[in-house]
């Protein structure tokens, strides 16, 4: 099946800081990928659609000068969270889809926590 | 707007012990309805994508079913490392537009 490796797997920081999180598509080229966040005992909310060589769509509520995408290749995708906050500490998943599939390819993960 | 419930939060077997999860959606024109599981820590792995009503699909022990408003995951004869959590979505609109359940923790006791 297609592979999505997503990297760091975590991260600690402190506040005002920026982190940045890698999503890659590798063995299948993805013209669209998916950032989703998850908090404990909740379900995975879609927060913006990345879209090869153009801007993101970000979800109703997410701010797009916060978290920052950048999906400069069909391979590589980049979630930027700006001047990170405690309340920014969660799970982000990154997804993909292979061609026009609805089926989604999840990356492994990366829990941030904001100190 | 997409609504896709699942139950029981969470269930506790014993290995051997079958059971089944339910997803309950409401959806304004399905055009897909996946399985997922997940690992703590982990991102969701595919399962199952359901696209009618009455379609079945198996993977081992598990067993995933489709009807006009609901979808079952049946699990037979558990064992210890089907533990992890279960989710059920749907997609209804553009491909990007897929609404998660909250999940089904399961648990099998050996």
């Amino acid at each position: 099946g297609a592979v999505v490796s997503q990297h760091p797997s975590w991260v600690i920081c402190k506040s005002g800081t920026s982190v940045k999180i890698e999503c890659r598509s590798l063995d299948f080229q993805a013209t669209t990928m998916f950032w989703y966040r998850q908090f404990p005992k909740q379900s995975l909310m879609l927060m913006a659609t990345s879209n090869e060589g153009s801007k993101a769509t970000y979800e109703q509520g997410v701010e797009k000068d916060k978290f920052l995408i950048n999906h400069a290749s069909l391979t590589l995708s980049t979630l930027t969270v700006t001047s990170a906050h405690p309340e920014d500490s969660s799970f982000y998943i990154c997804s993909a889809n292979r061609d026009q599939n609805e089926k989604l390819f999840f990356g492994s993960g990366t829990q941030l926590s904001v100190l | 707007e997409d609504q896709v419930t699942q139950s029981p939060e969470a269930l506790r077997l014993q290995e051997g012990e079958s059971s089944s999860l339910n997803c309950s959606y409401t959806v304004s024109g399905l055009r897909g309805l996946f399985w997922y599981r997940q690992d703590p820590g982990k991102g969701p792995e595919f399962l199952f994508t359901l696209y009618s009503a009455g379609e079945e699909k198996e993977k081992e022990r598990l067993k995933a079913t489709l009807t006009k408003k609901e979808s079952f995951l049946h699990i037979t004869a558990p064992k210890p490392e089907d533990s992890a959590t279960y989710l059920c979505a749907v997609n209804s609109g553009g491909y990007q537009k897929v609404t998660f359940g909250i999940g089904t923790k399961l648990q099998v006791i050996p």
